[in-house]
């Protein structure tokens, strides 16, 4: 399954709303999860099952979407929260990542 | 708490072999499946291999199938990656990480700092 992120990249300013989708090739049901990257650390699970906020995440991320379609919240930027962010499917094996969104400061 | 930590990653020539190692603490190992992730230099991430918490079950992806083995020793909570002829294409950081099933849908809870593997002649 192929997992589709858009957009690659973006700038933002603190404070504002960004929303990452997250597209798979077929159905995944709510096999979906979102994860944050920073540089020269492991990923950190930030939603599960498309629309689980993982404990100890900021209630600035919101996940969203069913099947075929998936979205990534952040209602409020804060300084931390730049990096990268991965959606990953568990539907089915191989377990594929999107190729990654990158949200840079303006 | 839960600490994944793994070990064993190096500089090593196009055909050799390495083993990783990652240990884990703070939870009851037997009970959830293990992940090997690996992610390349400016790379997103890949599922490697996962094993299920009896080791009896694995899975891995198509390009090391055949190539690397997954196992585990619950009595010494520790998960392993056997990597048996290693091609450039395999230099990345391997991250273990602990999974979650249920209504967690195998998400990724925990994952180890990682250790960089270099294939490089």
């Amino acid at each position: 399954i192929q997992m589709t992120q858009s957009p690659s990249s973006l700038s933002a300013s603190v404070g504002d709303r960004v929303t990452i989708t997250c597209r798979a090739s077929q159905n995944i049901g709510n096999y979906l999860h979102w994860y944050q990257q920073k540089p020269g650390k492991a990923p950190r699970l930030l939603i599960y099952a498309a629309s689980s906020l993982q404990s100890g995440v900021p209630s600035t991320f919101s996940g969203s979407g069913s099947g075929t379609d998936f979205t990534l919240t952040i209602t409020s930027l804060h300084p931390e929260d730049f990096a990268t962010y991965y959606c990953q499917q568990t539907y089915t094996s191989p377990r594929t990542f999107g190729q990654g969104t990158k949200v840079e400061i303006k | 708490q839960v600490r994944l930590v793994e070990s064993g990653g190096g500089l090593v020539k196009p055909g050799g072999s390495l083993r990783l190692s990652c240990g884990a603490s703070g939870f009851t190992f037997s009970d959830y499946y293990m992940n090997w992730i690996r992610q390349p230099p400016g790379k997103g991430p890949e599922c490697v291999a996962y094993i299920s918490g009896s080791g009896t079950y694995t899975t891995y992806a198509d390009s090391v199938k055949g190539r690397f083995t997954i196992s585990r020793d619950n009595a010494n909570n520790s998960v392993f990656l056997q990597m048996n002829s290693l091609r450039v294409e395999d230099t990345a950081v391997y991250y273990c990480a602990r999974e979650l099933k249920g209504w967690s849908r195998s998400s990724l809870d925990y994952w180890g700092q990682g250790t960089l593997v270099t294939v490089s002649s």
